[in-house]
């Protein structure tokens, strides 16, 4: 049975702090890894991650892959009140037509 | 990018009602749809997995006469809570499945439901 484990489950931490988001995953025929940020509705589309060792970057936000080892990490630097959510990682199958979730990682990030 | 759009946003019914819940896919074909639920500060489960012309294949504790699907065209697919219970509130999301160039899944916005 396919399996995404995140970790910790919850982390507060202050405006300014980095934060590190872990995800491991046991994923059938697995393809890609991927994660998502959310706050009061659906999830928002953060990283895709196809291959091992490219780190992806979006202002603050990078996370990179270790296909070898199983894991994801998702770092935040120099975070904002705006980043508390909850973030959720997904191992896709080949076909990337199945998403296993993770059960997410709530950041609370205080002023 | 795609986007995928679930009716209605939030709905508020009494036990033992039907509700029926929308989900399309606005600006391209989806050949696949999957339903989602998610309580209160957990993650998605998946429910079931909707294709287009055929039945839908249900994950492991979710009854499907309950949960009933349909994939009716390419851009639509729905699901109705039967006889609701106040268990069954919860917040459903959707996703939709662009097998084109980039096989991406695009999530709806989410549906609140409520059973009094």
């Amino acid at each position: 049975e396919d399996k995404v484990v995140q970790s910790p489950l919850s982390l507060v931490v202050h405006e300014g702090d980095t934060v590190t988001l872990n995800c491991s995953y046991e994923v059938t025929n697995f393809r890609s890894l991927l994660w998502y940020k959310q706050e009061k509705k659906a999830p928002t589309f953060l990283f895709m991650l196809t291959s091992s060792g490219i780190e992806k970057k979006s202002g603050r936000l990078s996370s990179i892959l270790d296909k070898k080892e199983l894991f994801s990490i998702l770092n935040i630097t120099a975070t904002q009140t705006g980043d508390s959510a909850v973030y959720l990682c997904a191992g896709t199958n080949n076909a990337g037509n199945m998403l296993t979730f993770g059960g997410g990682t709530r950041l609370m990030v205080k002023p | 990018g795609a986007v995928v759009s679930q009716h209605p946003s939030r709905v508020i019914c009494k036990s033992g009602t039907s509700v029926k819940i929308e989900c399309r896919s606005l600006d391209f074909q989806a050949t696949t749809m999957f339903w989602y639920r998610q309580f209160p500060k957990q993650s998605l489960m998946l429910m079931a997995t909707s294709n287009e012309g055929s039945k839908a294949t249900y994950e492991q504790g979710v009854e499907k006469d309950k949960f009933l699907i349909n994939h009716a065209s390419l851009t639509l697919s729905t699901l109705t809570v039967t006889s609701a219970h106040p268990e069954d509130s919860s917040f459903y999301i959707c996703s939709a499945w662009d097998a084109g160039i980039f096989h991406e899944q695009y999530f709806g916005p989410g549906t609140r439901l409520t059973v009094t």
